[in-house]
């Protein structure tokens, strides 16, 4: 099992519409949670950034995190064309080993298309 | 600030010949991570810096890549022999670590750069 599954899409809407975007995981010391937004051609873009467990909320784009269920989600209002984009979700540890850094895990994305 | 910069943004060359790809980080930033990304696999991680110095090289794929950090503001990724499997767009990302003992909201996002499109023929 993967430690972060991302269902691949392609998710196509109708504009105005809302958009759910999901990961599990099985890494129950994942402590930071993240969406990043990638355009075709560009490198990923830090979208959302949550710690721990809850919701934050960022203009149209909402994230959700369940740490009971190892379960997130984006959640975009009133979807527009500009949205059309590969969204990924990423994860990490701060294992504070003294290494000094550390890493993030992703999802394999999930291209989003939003047709006017 | 520029971001992160990488180049060439695209590199087309011919099976065992040596490439490099090279990255500057975004000042301030202390460390340093190179990914490749391709449909089949998604992001992966090749290898990532700490204050320049490597600290996970597990994610490179063999002998022929290798990385180097010799400051704090360039990084390199060689691969030789290139091979066709190679092909793929390969990324360096920077961030700000800061332990969360010391600080529990910073936001430990990465920045990436534009990505270099790699084809090995």
């Amino acid at each position: 099992q993967k430690e972060v599954e991302q269902d691949p899409g392609p998710l196509s809407v109708p504009e105005g519409a809302i958009v759910s975007l999901n990961c599990t995981y099985s890494n129950s010391a994942f402590q930071y949670f993240m969406w990043y937004r990638q355009y075709s051609r560009k490198g990923p873009e830090l979208l959302m950034y949550t710690y721990s467990s809850g919701n934050k909320e960022d203009g149209r784009f909402t994230a959700q995190v369940d740490k009971s269920s190892k379960y997130i989600s984006l959640f975009i209002r009133d979807s527009q064309p500009s949205d059309s984009a590969t969204y990924l979700c990423a994860m990490g540890i701060d294992r504070d080993s003294g290494a000094g850094s550390y890493q993030l895990t992703f999802g394999k994305g999930t291209k989003l298309s939003v047709i006017p | 600030d520029a971001g992160v910069i990488q180049s060439p943004r695209h590199e087309v060359t011919e099976m065992g010949q040596e490439v490099t790809l090279r990255c500057k980080p975004i000042s301030g930033h202390n460390s340093l991570f190179w990914y490749r990304q391709t449909m089949m696999r998604g992001l992966e991680l090749l290898i990532y810096f700490n204050n320049n110095v490597p600290i996970d090289d597990s994610g490179m794929p063999e002998d022929r890549f290798s990385a180097k950090m010799p400051n704090a503001s360039f990084s390199t990724l060689k691969i030789q022999p290139s091979e066709p499997r190679d092909s793929a767009v390969y990324f360096c990302a920077s961030s700000l670590y800061i332990s969360p003992r010391k600080h529990v909201s910073a936001n430990y996002g990465y920045t990436f750069g534009s990505g270099t499109r790699l084809t090995v023929v």
